[in-house]
């Protein structure tokens, strides 16, 4: 079982509509990040949170919108997405310690499907 | 820019064969070095990690040593289960940019077969 909570587990949606992916961590990690993960590929980071403020947005297109509403929930809304946008959406989460790098707690990621 | 390489897959071996997945990094600070795992259908999970020079990170059997001479982390297993078939990635997080970005390796499909 992992610490890092993500629902729903599997999506499909259509390219009109509007729905949301939520990721939840009780380790008191202040860092919390978005993967996209295509088939046969490494992770790519998204976004990054940390002290419930984004410090990263990896170019990502503004179909996808994160929100981190306290320091144990992260939310990443889905709006009119591409085919292309189809993948496997990990959420993680971290320690944050100057001087010295702490790993990421990774959830087992919601499946997503655009029709 | 940082970046890891790992060696190319899939990799299938016979169960308790010997196991060593080679990676190697290009970082220009004090990078910490992870192995994660990933089980098919699931999340990555940390395997193992290494925070400075000549550490040996250990989990489950596997193991890698943090080598800065030769700019590598080889993960090593001395008896592979048909349970270690999965896909591995190797990463690295660079100190110089705080803790806040993964270089992940390619990642390299182990398959075990009985």
């Amino acid at each position: 079982d992992t610490e890092v909570t993500q629902t729903p587990k599997h999506l499909v949606m259509g390219m009109t509509n509007k729905k949301s992916l939520k990721c939840e961590q009780h380790m008191g990690h202040r860092a919390m990040y978005w993967y996209k993960q295509k088939a046969k590929k490494p992770p790519e980071l998204m976004f990054v949170y940390s002290y419930e403020k984004l410090s990263i947005n990896e170019s990502v297109p503004s179909r996808f919108s994160p929100e981190c509403p306290n320091s144990s929930l992260l939310n990443l809304h889905l709006h009119a997405l591409q085919p292309e946008d189809s993948a496997l959406y990990l959420c993680a989460s971290s320690q944050v310690e100057i001087g010295a790098n702490q790993p990421q707690h990774f959830g087992d990621g919601t499946r997503l499907s655009i029709l | 820019g940082d970046s890891v390489t790992q060696m190319e897959g899939p990799v299938t071996l016979s169960e308790e064969a010997f196991l060593t997945i080679n990676c190697t990094y290009t970082a220009t600070g004090y990078p910490s070095l992870f192995w994660y795992v990933q089980y098919p259908g699931e999340g990555l999970q940390l395997l193992l990690k290494a925070t400075k020079a000549d550490d040996k990170g250990s989990n489950k059997g596997f193991e890698a040593t943090y080598r800065k001479e030769t700019t590598s982390f080889h993960l090593e297993k001395g008896s592979v289960q048909v349970s270690d078939s999965a896909v591995y990635f190797c990463a690295l997080s660079d100190r110089d940019f705080g803790n806040e970005k993964l270089t992940f390796g390619t990642g390299t499909r182990l398959t075990i077969i009985p």
